[in-house]
């Protein structure tokens, strides 16, 4: 089964610090691997996704991700974290159904 | 392109109750998928349809839940005699057919209180 982890509940950055947040996948065949933002009491936003070439995935919001398959990672990050960037990120992977989600990662930026 | 527009955003229901979900997908999508979500856990796959085919049930929370697109355009996901447990939001997304790589947009939510 398509499966991805996100090892941590919680990560707190200071804001103009980078951020990473960190995903793993499982999968059967060729990753299709996406992240999505939620803010508090909103449906998800898509911010970007791999399917193939470059292993460096530039998304929505300054976002980007990089892809390591010997890792088998996934790791959403940006530059220079913004006070608005403080929500919950998911990581997913794609199935001949749907999206398998992680638990989520609450991402806290402080001034 | 208006988004996925779902209704009611918002549902306060004793237990007992049904409840019906309403969701509009983007008008070109053909499929069309419903998850929960529950409180510090990841959205929940629990159905998808293909144009008006339901084409995987097995992930429904029980029989209680059903849901149904009959033309092919919006969808509705119905829990009949509504427990507290159900409590939970339930999002609407759509995608286009074709291919793995085809993102997938999510709705606001509708969020259920079961009293």
């Amino acid at each position: 089964a398509q499966s991805v982890a996100q090892p941590e509940d919680q990560v707190n950055v200071a804001e103009g610090n980078p951020l990473t947040v960190k995903c793993t996948y499982s999968v059967s065949g060729n990753p299709y691997l996406f992240w999505y933002v939620q803010y508090p009491n909103r449906g998800l936003q898509f911010l970007l996704k791999y399917i193939t070439g470059d292993n460096l995935v530039k998304g929505s919001y300054g976002f980007e991700a990089e892809f390591n398959k010997s890792q088998t990672s996934f790791h959403l990050k940006k530059p220079s974290a913004l006070v608005s960037d403080s929500a919950l990120y998911f990581c997913a992977v794609r199935d001949l159904r749907a999206l398998n989600f992680g638990k989520g990662t609450s991402l806290l930026v402080t001034p | 392109d208006t988004g996925v527009s779902q209704d009611p955003r918002h549902k306060i229901t004793k237990r007992g109750q049904n409840v019906t979900f309403r969701c509009d997908p983007i008008s070109e999508h053909n499929r069309l998928y419903w998850y929960r979500q529950t409180l510090g856990q990841g959205p929940e796959f629990l159905t998808y349809f293909q144009n008006e085919a339901q084409l995987e049930k097995s992930r429904l929370l029980s029989d209680r839940f059903s849901a149904e697109r009959p033309k092919g355009s919006f969808s509705t996901l119905e829990i009949q005699r509504t427990e507290q447990g159900d409590s939970a939001m339930y999002l609407c997304a759509s995608s286009l057919v074709s291919g793995f790589g085809n993102t997938i947009y999510f709705g606001e939510g509708s969020w259920l209180t079961v009293v």
